[in-house]
């Protein structure tokens, strides 16, 4: 089975500092991660996936991702926050023996203060 | 890119009343969409994932006759909320994504906020 662990309810953080918000995933195979995040009511926008190669996924809107296979993790980090990114914050896995089905984290809410 | 429409974006209805959800692939098509449900500050519980000229495949303790979904075409899934009462309100949100690949991200629409009085 396949799991997503978004251990933090909310980060806070001012503008302009760096702001990470983290994954850790469990799954059986290979990992297929993504990023989405998400405005008030609106639904998810895609940020950046890993597939396979390079460990560190750029994406967008200054979003990178670093995937960790040791430690399983695939944190999400933007060098410079600004008031726009806040919102939530969705890390999903998909293990490449189900097809299209997503696993989502709880989410982290994500506050920059001017 | 790939974009997904959803429609209506917002629903307030008396209970009894049933109440259908339209999920359209603008620009690529989909034999594969997945319906969610989101309540406040919570994440995405998938309900089903919907299978264009085919029965939908419904998760775990989803009611199939109380969601229905239907997949006519290769660009659109409906999702119909029969005979809904209060505690069926939620934000519904569907995706897509193009191609038949796994690896591809799926595309999300703007969610259906759903309140029944």
């Amino acid at each position: 089975a396949q799991s997503v662990a978004q251990p933090e309810d909310q980060v806070n953080v001012a503008e302009g500092n760096p702001l990470t918000v983290k994954c850790t995933y469990s799954v059986s195979g290979n990992p297929y991660l993504f990023w989405y995040v998400q405005y008030p009511n609106r639904g998810l926008q895609f940020l950046l996936k890993y597939i396979t190669g390079d460990n560190l996924v750029k994406g967008s809107y200054g979003f990178e991702a670093e995937f960790n296979k040791s430690q399983t993790s695939f944190h999400l980090k933007k060098p410079s926050a600004l008031v726009s990114d806040s919102a939530l914050y969705f890390c999903a896995v998909r293990d490449i023996n189900s097809w299209g089905k997503l696993q989502f984290g709880a989410g982290t809410q994500v506050v920059v203060t001017p | 890119g790939a974009v997904v429409s959803q429609h209506p974006s917002r629903v307030i209805c008396k209970s009894g009343t049933s109440v259908k959800i339209e999920c359209r692939s603008l620009d690529f098509q989909a034999t594969t969409m997945f319906w969610y449900r989101q309540f406040p500050k919570q994440s995405l519980m998938l309900m089903a994932t919907s299978n264009e000229g085919s029965k939908a495949t419904y998760e775990q303790g989803v009611e199939k006759d109380k969601f229905l979904i239907n997949h006519a075409s290769l660009t659109l899934s409906t999702l119909t909320v029969t005979s809904a009462h209060p505690e069926d309100s939620s934000f519904y949100i569907c995706s897509a994504g193009p191609g038949n690949v796994g690896n591809q991200p799926q595309h999300f629409g703007d969610g259906t906020r759903l309140s029944i009085l």
